[in-house]
């Protein structure tokens, strides 16, 4: 069974930090996703990064695959009370388990004003 | 486009009793997944359809749990009898397809407590 390992588990911090999400594997994956989920609602797509050391940013959030494809990082600069949620990587082995993801168990962000 | 739309959004239910959810995909998507989600844990996969059969269930409890997508567009999920333990979100997640890339697009989910 694949684990991914998200660090650390609760960040809350203050309005215009800046923050770094962590989620790590012992197996390779053929892709990476990362997701934010808000209370009362099912994740929602952020990025998917499929090449090993690949960066990509999303306005303030910039998000890194390993070069071994085995650990991503997720960055966000200047953070917003808007930031707050849950957020979960998932990773796909490919091979027989093609579209499988096997999810961290998440990052809760508080962001205070 | 429209969303990945579920039902109910809650149930309460008393252990031992039976509950069924739905879920209609997103028009087009080949891939449909049921995901479990304990609160403060990840989601976990249940099941995956590609069109109407059934490409993973491993992961599914198989002598309580059972699930369908009989004309491969919309899925049930069932659990029959329902223990303590499945107190949790089931959310339903679709696909373009299982292509790396394709990310899913979930429901917001069915919260069932069982007391």
């Amino acid at each position: 069974t694949q684990l991914l390992e998200q660090s650390p588990q609760f960040l809350s911090i203050q309005e215009g930090e800046n923050l770094t999400v962590y989620c790590n594997s012992s197996s390779v994956f053929s892709s990476l996703q990362w997701y934010r989920q808000e209370p009362g609602e099912g994740p929602v797509l952020l990025v998917t990064v499929v090449t090993g050391g690949e960066v990509k940013k999303l306005k303030r959030l910039t998000f890194q695959f390993g070069d071994a494809r085995k650990d991503s990082s997720l960055h966000i600069t200047a953070a917003q009370p808007g930031d707050t949620g849950l957020y979960l990587c998932a990773g796909d082995s490919g091979g027989t388990s093609y579209g499988k993801l096997t999810f961290g168990q998440g990052t809760i962000l508080t962001v205070h004003p | 486009e429209a969303g990945v739309a579920q039902s109910p959004r809650y149930k309460i239910i008393e252990k031992r009793q039976s509950v069924a959810f739905w879920c209609n995909p997103i028009s087009g998507h080949a891939t449909l997944y049921w995901y479990q989600q304990i609160l403060g844990q990840g989601p976990k996969l249940l099941i995956q359809f590609q069109n109407n059969g059934v490409v993973d269930d491993s992961q599914l409890p198989k002598d309580r749990f059972s699930a369908e997508r009989l004309k491969g567009v919309d899925s049930t999920l069932k659990i029959q009898p329902a223990k303590l333990e499945d107190s949790a979100v089931y959310l339903c997640a679709s696909s373009l397809d299982a292509t790396p890339g394709y990310g899913y697009t979930f429901g917001s989910g069915t919260r069932l407590t069982v007391v």
